[in-house]
């Protein structure tokens, strides 16, 4: 089973609109934490924001917030009052604890175009 | 300037010629870690290490061998490439026990092709 799912291949937004990148994850540990990356079409991997299991508050940078559905097992990424540098591909990941070590799962990406 | 730097950045090169790529941090950072992203699959966990002289398997391991003698160098071999090695490939690293822990600082990348 895929542990981190992102379902949504590709995603337009208009300009100044809100978005939501879906994820969704498995996973039977009770420590875990939750992440997602942007990547433009430079390459790099840009840290945008983390969620930890035991957070009671949706975690929130700027202008990304993490919808934190624990329940749900789900970690969507919002990112409100979309620019154009906001194009990229979007990678949601999780961190997981395997006995003593942290091993961490990418899920296959979100390309989201910003459309002025 | 805190960054993670891999080398080389561009590498062609033939089957079973042996290989590898450095990485290495400045921020004292423990955990450190190699994906590899391929089209369609995402970044995929190669090894990882959780400190000097611990290493283990991500998701990915056939192929690959690493080693972690010192805590700012994590290298990357491979002993002898085939052409499903072609592939892209990060560095990262991050610093356990703070709740930042999974911002990971990734390395510019190598894009390696494997002939």
């Amino acid at each position: 089973a895929q542990k981190i799912t992102q379902t949504q291949p590709g995603m337009f937004v208009q300009e100044k609109e809100a978005v939501t990148l879906d994820c969704t994850y498995d996973t039977s540990d009770q420590s875990y934490g939750l992440f997602w990356y942007k990547q433009p079409s430079s390459g790099e991997m840009i840290f945008l924001i983390y969620q930890g299991s035991y957070d009671e508050q949706n975690a929130t940078e700027g202008r990304y917030s993490l919808n934190f559905q624990k329940a749900r097992k789900s970690a969507n990424l919002v990112i409100s009052a979309s620019q154009l540098g906001d194009s990229a591909m979007y990678f949601c990941a999780m961190r997981e604890n395997v006995g003593s070590y942290q091993k961490v799962t990418f899920g296959i990406g979100t390309k989201l175009q910003v459309i002025p | 300037e805190a960054q993670v730097t891999q080398n080389p950045r561009y590498l062609i090169t033939v089957t079973g010629k042996k290989l590898t790529v450095t990485c290495s941090q400045n921020m004292n950072h423990e955990y450190m870690s190699w994906y590899r992203q391929d089209p369609g699959l995402g970044l995929r966990q190669i090894y990882y290490s959780m400190n000097v002289e611990v290493t283990d398997k991500g998701d990915v391991p056939e192929g690959y061998k690493v080693s972690r003698k010192e805590k700012r160098n994590f290298p990357l071999i491979l002993e002898s490439p085939s052409p499903n090695q072609t592939s892209l490939y990060f560095c990262a690293s991050s610093f356990p026990g703070t709740r930042r822990f999974n911002e990971q600082f990734f390395g510019p990348g190598t894009r390696l092709t494997v002939l």
